[in-house]
Parts: C-alpha cells; structure tokens; sequence
C-alpha cells in the first residue's frame, strides 16, 4: 500500500519558470512532510518541510503547499534553474516512529 | 559540521557473501537509520538505532541486521547475499529521531552489486 505516492514520473520545464511537483498521501497520521532533492549516485539532500497544521511554508524559490482535506502537498520552485534537474521526493515520517516513507519519486528537467 | 559519511562508497559480491556497510551521522546526531534504494521498489525503511537501541524495523528479512557503537556510529550487515540485493544502501542521520520532530539527513550511500 503506497501511502504517499507522486503520480508524475517526470517533469520538464523551461528555465525560469515555475516547477510544480506533486504528491498525496493516504495516511491522515502523517505530522509533518519532506521534500527530498536526490542526485544520481548521491544520498537525497532535504529541501523543505511542512508541518500538518501550516498550509505554506517558503524558503528561497522553494514554496510547499499543504493541502489536507484534499491530502495532496505540491512543491513550487520558482525561477527553475537548469541545477535543479534532479529527482524529487515527498516523504512522510509515519506517527510515533522514525519510519520516513518515500514517494515514489519526480524527475525534473530544466532546459535553457 | 562534516556531513554523514559512508564506507565504503561501492563495492561488488558474489551472491551468497555477507557484506557490511559503515555509517558515520553527522556530529551530536544519536539517531541513525538505514534505506534501501531499488529501481522497483524506491526507498524503502530498513531500521533506525537511539543509542545503541534498534528502534524501528522496516520489512526486511532477517538477513538484515545491523548495531549502533556508543559514538553513535552505526553498521549494517546483509548476510547470505541474494542478486536482488544490489542497491543503493542510504544512511541517515538525526538528532533523536523523526518522531521528535526532527528532520533526517542523509549521507551519499554505498551502492552494493550483487553478481
């Protein structure tokens, strides 16, 4: 049961224009959310969370939005930059545990 | 602040081989967990070690085992190698763990191939 699932597997958008990556989750448990920038060969690297009772969280050109009756979360980049093609993940530490529960992953390419 | 640091970086096995991974966490950093990354299956929650403590356990066969040493450095050992084994193994590193509140960073991984 894939509980936080990204339904697009890529992503291609112009450079300096908004990227919006996109991820639902099925558990109401989940108390705060991540968003993960994963090069190949190398570990993912944290980007920005949201807690559960926020609705946006900003830092940089990164935005998450956060919205619960619908459990979907998006990530807004803006300007997209060609060093931001990578993949992206949403993840969701599971209530009570330090179990984090991945998506299945985004790739975004930037183009000039 | 040195990041987490993971040993080694690639290594190659023969089916039926054991093999151990070594994770470094960030300094002050007490909690430790281990991810499997597979094109099928994604990242996938193996275990997390609080002072020397397995705390959490994914779904994992027993051959999965790992140890957490008192500087917090952790170890993880995959016994009897099978070729669905290779993978990238990711190692992560907080301060008390995800259920705190904390957020995990990860270290760039050890990509084991199984032949």
């Amino acid at each position: 049961d894939q509980q936080v699932k990204q339904n697009s597997p890529s992503l291609s958008v112009q450079e300096g224009r908004i990227s919006i990556l996109n991820c639902d989750y099925t558990n109401s448990m989940f108390d705060y959310f991540l968003w993960y920038k994963k090069y190949p060969a190398e570990g993912p690297t944290f980007l920005i969370s949201i807690s559960s009772i926020k609705d946006k969280n900003e830092d940089g050109r990164f935005t998450v939005f956060l919205n619960k009756s619908a459990k979907h979360l998006s990530l807004h980049i803006v300007p997209s930059q060609p060093g931001d093609s990578a993949v992206y993940f949403c993840a969701a530490p599971l209530r009570d545990t330090d179990k984090l529960i991945f998506g299945t992953g985004t790739r975004l390419q930037v183009f000039p | 602040k040195a990041g987490v640091t993971q040993t080694p970086r690639y290594l190659i096995k023969t089916r039926g081989q054991q093999v151990t991974l070594s994770c470094s966490p960030i300094s002050g950093h007490r909690s430790v967990s281990w991810y499997q990354q597979t094109p099928g299956q994604g990242l996938q929650f193996l275990f997390e070690y609080f002072s020397e403590t397995q705390r959490n356990k994914g779904n994992f066969p027993g051959r999965f085992s790992g140890r957490q040493f008192s500087n917090s450095r952790s170890e993880m050992n995959v016994s009897t190698l099978e070729l669905g084994d290779s993978a990238l193994y990711l190692c992560a590193s907080s301060l008390t763990g995800l259920s705190s509140g904390n957020t995990i960073y990860f270290g760039e991984g050890s990509w084991l191939t199984v032949v």
